[in-house]
């Protein structure tokens, strides 16, 4: 069973760091680009971030940019988001989601249950 | 900046139909959007019903289907159940790997 599960989300302070993680499971994780969606409470989806299949190519949503790093380690099967420099509108819960193969972007077939972030003082 | 527009708000009776559309403020929606739709109750994660305008996902039933309706993409449920009650979200491709959500449709069965 293709399966996503993310951690690392907790309560953190305006300006500080986290890392999430979402480890895969179910399918060869080395072959797939995969994404970051947040959503802030009571509010819509948000992409935040995408990668390659290999982790060489790499891309921001604008509100996260200079901010937030996406990266994956293929031999762990895990993609990771570092966010550093936090905001209070980077409350959200974060979702890792597959997208349909190597080289496709375009729509995500499988999504994690989500971590919760809350950036709070 | 693209923004993506959807109905905020949509009801529909047991068994009946109902469209939501996804359009852009600037800009018809076309197939090269690849639009997609995305299923997602209160505090769950979302789930995948279309992509690529109107190709269902494993699994979804074939009373949702997708399409292009003149300037927009839409998400037709016909004979609509009350587990459909639901938050629906489009999202645009706009090319080298970013994708762009709507603010989502809360749709109500009753």
């Amino acid at each position: 069973e293709v399966q996503l599960l993310e951690s690392g989300g907790g309560l953190v302070q305006p300006g500080g760091s986290l890392r999430l993680s979402c480890a895969a499971s179910g399918f060869t994780f080395s072959s797939y680009a995969m994404s970051w969606v947040r959503q802030a409470p009571g509010k819509g989806l948000e992409w935040v971030s995408a990668t390659s299949a290999s982790g060489a190519s790499t891309y921001y949503a604008g509100s996260v940019k200079g901010r937030f790093t996406i990266s994956r380690d293929n031999s762990k099967n895990t993609l990771y988001l570092q966010m550093n420099s936090l905001r209070a509108e980077d409350t959200a819960v974060y979702y890792c989601a597959k997208h349909p193969d190597i080289g496709s972007y375009y729509y995500m077939d499988v999504w994690g249950k989500g971590t919760t972030v809350t950036v709070s003082s | 900046q693209t923004v993506v527009t959807q109905e905020p708000s949509f009801s529909v009776s047991p068994g009946g139909t109902v469209t939501l559309t996804c359009g852009l403020t600037s800009g018809s929606v076309s197939t090269s959007y690849y639009p997609s739709w995305y299923q997602q109750t209160p505090g769950q994660a979302p789930r995948t019903l279309i992509y690529s305008t109107k190709i269902r996902s494993s699994g979804v039933p074939d009373r949702f289907s997708g399409s292009i309706l003149g300037n927009k993409a839409a998400l037709t449920i016909t004979g609509a159940q009350a587990e459909d009650e639901s938050d629906y979200y489009c999202v645009l491709y706009l090319g080298s790997a970013i994708s762009v959500f709507g603010g989502g449709t809360k749709l109500t069965v009753l």
